[in-house]
């Protein structure tokens, strides 16, 4: 069963520092794109990030660039999300996503049950 | 930058009815390929109900269904059950530059 299990969220004071990981099971980690998405309280889903198989290319929402970074590590089977310099509004769950079906190009298939950063002093 | 737009916010209908969802993109999305729809309740993680505009995810029912293309898509659910009663969102992807977008969801509640 290809199965996402998050950990790693929590509450940081504006400015602080928060590391996410997704570890995943039930298929061939390395192959596949993985994605960070989040969902502030009472809103909407935002696409956030994305890494390649390998780890060599990755995507950031302009709501995070240089402030979040995405990596993996494939003996693991393992996601991280590194989160600098926290906001306020990157108060949300997030969830660690992915896409098996090969032809689901660019939807979002698996999802982890994710996990409440709150930015708050 | 791609807007979706949902519409209408709430739908309030009753079980056995048929829900029709519409998604508007600001532009064309050229590759209907990606298009998707989601289903989320309370308290859950979203599922995907349809990708690449009218192709089901494992384990949907045939009464969900997608259409559409260029800037008008649908999700059309027929003989609606309880457990259907919840939030939905259409997606798009494009890959230059890359954006995934999504729409501000529509809440379908029980009459």
């Amino acid at each position: 069963e290809v199965q996402l299990v998050e950990s790693g969220g929590g509450l940081v004071q504006p400015g602080g520092s928060l590391r996410l990981s997704c570890a995943a099971s039930g298929f061939t980690f390395s192959n596949y794109w993985m994605h960070w998405v989040r969902q502030a309280p009472g809103k909407g889903l935002e696409w956030v990030s994305r890494i390649n198989g390998d780890g060599s290319s990755t995507n950031y929402a302009d709501s995070v660039k240089g402030r979040f970074t995405i990596s993996r590590d494939n003996v693991k089977n393992t996601l991280y999300f590194q989160m600098s310099s926290l906001r306020a509004e990157d108060t949300a769950v997030y969830y660690c996503v992915t896409r098996v079906v090969s032809s689901a190009i660019g939807a979002f298939e698996i999802w982890a049950q994710g996990t409440m950063v709150t930015v708050s002093s | 930058e791609i807007v979706l737009t949902q519409s209408p916010g709430t739908l309030s209908l009753s079980p056995g009815d048929t829900a029709t969802l519409s998604c508007r993109a600001s532009q064309s999305i050229i590759i209907s390929n990606y298009l998707a729809w989601y289903q989320q309740k309370p308290g859950q993680a979203p599922r995907l109900l349809i990708y690449g505009a009218s192709s089901r995810a494992t384990g949907i029912p045939d009464r969900f269904s997608g259409s559409g293309s260029g800037t008008d898509f649908t999700l059309t659910i027929s003989r609606l059950e309880p457990e259907d009663f919840a939030v939905y969102y259409c997606q798009q992807f494009r890959d230059s530059p890359v954006m995934y977008t999504f729409g501000q969801g529509t809440k379908l509640e029980m009459k």
